[in-house]
């Protein structure tokens, strides 16, 4: 199975503050997403990313959260203005086309 | 949409034993079915998966079944050993996959 590496594996951070969780990605995999997975609950959708776009989110990807791919290779997630309820843990998950999907390393991110 | 309950939420079984994990799913529309074990401190890895066209599939020990009828699918574990030991967590979609997980399952695998 194809590993995707995450930076950084823990981030602690005050609220209010700006984080930005990076995903290093396969080179030939073109789907990308988010999801985070808050301690003891479901994993939970954020985005999904292709072609430099989004290309789905859901309903907690509010504007606070942004995605992009700046340098046509790491994938970042960045929360503008962080939550006590935004601490969980963060993966990126990839793929190719129609093919199966792959979590990353993770994030843990805690907010005080 | 897609609504994955997921049961149990623990379960302990002895080495050499059998698991099953069962997961129900509300959207008829979804077509692809993944398995994922997360062990302590790691993201989870997919370990099976199936599509609504297949009813069964195995892979040594891990075997899923799918019931589209009843919406409902089971991850299967024989000869279980102790690093069997893991969160199990099942999902749903369509294909290409936004995943619509399960709550996972605490598996303890006793020596």
């Amino acid at each position: 199975e194809p590993e995707v590496t995450q930076t950084p594996s823990h981030q602690v951070t005050q609220m209010g503050q700006e984080v930005i969780l990076r995903c290093v990605p396969i080179s030939n995999h073109l789907y990308f997403y988010w999801y985070r997975q808050i301690l003891g609950q479901k994993v939970e959708f954020l985005v999904s990313f292709y072609n430099n776009e989004i290309s789905e989110k859901s309903e907690i990807f509010d504007d606070q959260f942004s995605v992009e791919r700046p340098d046509g290779s790491n994938f970042t997630l960045k929360i503008r203005s962080t939550k006590l309820e935004d601490s969980a843990m963060y993966f990126c998950l990839h793929s190719k086309p129609n093919e199966k999907l792959f979590f990353g390393s993770g994030t843990q991110l805690s907010v005080l | 949409g897609e609504n994955v309950e997921q049961h149990p939420s623990t379960l302990s079984v002895q080495e050499g034993d059998s698991a099953v994990i069962k997961c129900t799913y509300s959207d008829s529309a979804s077509n692809y079915f993944p398995w994922y074990k997360q062990e302590l401190g790691k993201g989870p890895q997919l370990i099976i998966d199936i599509r609504s066209n297949v009813g069964e599939k195995k892979d040594q020990r891990i075997a899923v079944t799918l019931n589209k009828t009843a919406k409902h699918f089971s991850l299967h574990i024989t000869e279980t050993q102790p690093e069997d030991s893991a969160v199990y967590f099942c999902a749903a979609s369509h294909y290409p996959p936004i995943l619509t997980f399960g709550q996972g399952t605490i598996l303890t695998v006793h020596p």
